[in-house]
Parts: C-alpha cells; sequence; structure tokens
C-alpha cells in the first residue's frame, strides 16, 4: 500500500463549480502537510500548507484530520486556469529527518 | 521563484552509458532531493542530500548514486543507464524548520534511454 493515497481522477468539471480532493496517509507519525501544483510538462509547485485547524487562501481551502489520516483541498468558483494536477504531500519521519512523501496527484480539467 | 537549476534540461543516451544530472541553487538551502516522475508512479525520491558529503537512500536508490561536494550543487549520476531509468527527473531543495518541511523544485531533465 503506497503511503499517501489520492484519486487520480481526471476531475472534469465547468467553470463555476466547485470541486474537492482528498488524500490519506498510511504513517500516524507523520507531522506536516502540503498541497501542490503541478502543470503539464512543468515542475511541482508549493499550492498551500495544510494547517489541523483548516486554512484558507482566496477560493482555496484545506483541511487536515488527523484521526482519520486524512487532507481534502476544496477549490471554489473553479478558473479554466485551475486546469492542473494537484499532489499531495506528506512529511514523514525517516532517520532523523522529515521526508516528503507525494501522492501519485489527481487531474483537474475545468471547462468552458 | 526559488534560484535551481538543472542541467541539461534533455539528454537522450544509448542503454550502457554513464550519465550525470547537475542540479544547482543559489538559495544555500540544506537539504537537496533527486526525484524521478513517471506516469502511474508520480514522484519517487531517488536520494537526498542533508549537507556537504551527507547523502542517504530514498524509494528508488538502486541504479543510481549521488555526490555533493559543494553546498550548491547535488550531482545524480546513472553509472550504467538502463531503459527504465527513462524519465523525468527532478531536483527540489528546503530549508528545514522543525518538521516543516516545504519544497522548491527545479525545472526538470527528460532523459531517455535508447
Amino acid at each position: 500500500r503506497k503511503e499517501v493515497e489520492q484519486d487520480p481522477g481526471p476531475f472534469n468539471v465547468p467553470e463555476g463549480a466547485t470541486v474537492a480532493f482528498n488524500c490519506t496517509y498510511s504513517n500516524s507519525a507523520s507531522q506536516s502537510f502540503f498541497w501542490y501544483r503541478q502543470d503539464c510538462r512543468k515542475e511541482p509547485k508549493l499550492l498551500m500548507s495544510v494547517y489541523s485547524s483548516g486554512n484558507e487562501d482566496g477560493r482555496f481551502t484545506a483541511q487536515l484530520n488527523r484521526a482519520s489520516q486524512y487532507i481534502s483541498l476544496l477549490i471554489r468558483d473553479s478558473k479554466l486556469s485551475d486546469s492542473a494536477t494537484y499532489l499531495c504531500v506528506v512529511n514523514t519521519p525517516t532517520g532523523g529527518s522529515y521526508i516528503p512523501t507525494f501522492g501519485r496527484g489527481t487531474s483537474l480539467i475545468v471547462h468552458p | 521563484d526559488a534560484g535551481i537549476t538543472q542541467s541539461p534540461r534533455h539528454k537522450v543516451t544509448e542503454t550502457g552509458t554513464p550519465v550525470t544530472l547537475r542540479c544547482h541553487q543559489t538559495e544555500n538551502h540544506r537539504y537537496m532531493y533527486w526525484y524521478r516522475q513517471d506516469p502511474g508512479h508520480g514522484l519517487r525520491l531517488i536520494h537526498y542530500s542533508y549537507g556537504v558529503k551527507d547523502t542517504d537512500k530514498g524509494e528508488v536508490s538502486d541504479g543510481y548514486s549521488v555526490s555533493r561536494s559543494k553546498t550548491e550543487d547535488f550531482l545524480l549520476t546513472l553509472e550504467s543507464a538502463t531503459s527504465s531509468q527513462t524519465s523525468v527527473y527532478f531536483c527540489a531543495i528546503s530549508e528545514t524548520s522543525g518538521n516543516k518541511v516545504e519544497q522548491y523544485f527545479g525545472p526538470g531533465t527528460r532523459l531517455t534511454v535508447t
């Protein structure tokens, strides 16, 4: 079982829709969590951190449920420019360091 | 944008030849990482470094070696390239603050082994 699991999608939604992505992780000792965005044939870029109390950045809301080992990303009022792959990242303790482990990504396609 | 460059950006090589990819940073970050990304697998960690001459293996380290003789440079070597190593390779850097590891990625190197 992969340490970080995501639904690969694709999620195909119209402009203006609200869409939610989920991510589960297997190591309960994991400490910090992030969402990255990756455009086609580009490098991943940090979208936002995920805090225990939940956090919002404009149209994006991230939530963490430590008890269920579950992370979510909600995008409201989707734009064409939101089309990308969204990667869930979990920092897992490994030999004295915290090493980021990536999910396989969820593909989002926003259409007119 | 974080100052991370990778070279070469594209390479085609033959099976059995050695290949070295270079990652260079101008941020003076302590941690550097090499990942490969393949369809259906996502990003997988090959090796990482937590300081000059300090490196450790990741999930898919077989067939790869690394070296870090200066803070700013992290080299990935394929001693004898195989077709299974055809992939996109990303370098990343981070400056850890406790357990909060935010990474910044280079533009990637597309490697094709024929």
